[in-house]
């Protein structure tokens, strides 16, 4: 089965800290996603990347930044904490040669609280 | 940006009966249209999709129903039972993005099964 985890399920930061959210799969996926979610609002992507190295911004991108050095993991940053960033934040992995493309592979998602 | 507006935003079914979720779509490339559930605390997961070419797909107590002329698709919980409790998400995987499709989320409908 593939696995995606999440550094952590829960977290609470200060306004202005940098924070990290970790993502790593073990599948060999080349695409992985980063979304958050909120009530009302689905899941909107922040940034997505299809290869090491490689990302491209999703709908969201404004105070997020993201890191992938090795295919297995992906990294979501905020650079400086701010209270609308509190939300449930999950991250996903699909393999880019699929004919099902609509199959995406979630972890358990990071419920992060900024105070 | 195109979107796929998701009705109701919650909805509560007594055990046993039908419960109806359904999607619009505005883009007619679309080339599946993927079901997502997510029960609390974990990430969504695929539950079933369909292809635009088939008017409905069924498996088990869930059925997908298309209408391609409307643009409208639509999931049939059949005998729904508590377990089925939990959000679920239409979506479809927006054709032609870069080398990762970006797969489009409606904005879930939080479905609550009555004993």
């Amino acid at each position: 089965d593939v696995k995606v985890t999440q550094s952590s399920r829960y977290l609470v930061k200060r306004t202005g800290e940098k924070v990290f959210l970790e993502c790593v799969q073990d599948m060999d996926h080349e695409n992985m996603f980063w979304y958050r979610q909120d009530p009302g609002l689905g899941l909107r992507l922040i940034y997505f990347s299809y290869d090491v190295k490689m990302k491209e911004k999703g709908d969201i991108p404004e105070g997020y930044s993201v890191s992938r050095e090795k295919k297995e993991r992906f990294s979501l940053i905020l650079e400086s904490a701010s209270t609308n960033q509190t939300s449930m934040y999950l991250c996903a992995s699909r393999p880019r040669d699929r004919v099902f493309h609509y199959e995406q592979y979630f972890g358990p998602g990071t419920r992060l609280t900024v105070t | 940006q195109q979107q796929v507006k998701q009705s109701p935003q919650s909805l509560i079914v007594q055990k046993g009966g039908i419960s109806i979720i359904n999607c619009a779509y505005e883009n007619t490339a679309f080339d599946y249209f993927p079901w997502y559930q997510q029960f609390p605390g974990k990430g969504p997961a695929l539950l079933i999709a369909i292809r635009p070419d088939v008017s409905e797909k069924k498996e088990g107590r869930f059925t997908i129903s298309f209408n391609k002329s409307a643009k409208q698709f639509s999931l049939h919980i059949m005998d729904s039972q508590p377990g089925d409790s939990a959000t679920y998400f239409c979506a479809a995987p927006q054709p032609g993005y870069s080398s990762a499709s970006k797969i489009i989320f409606g904005s879930g409908t939080r479905l609550s099964i009555r004993p």
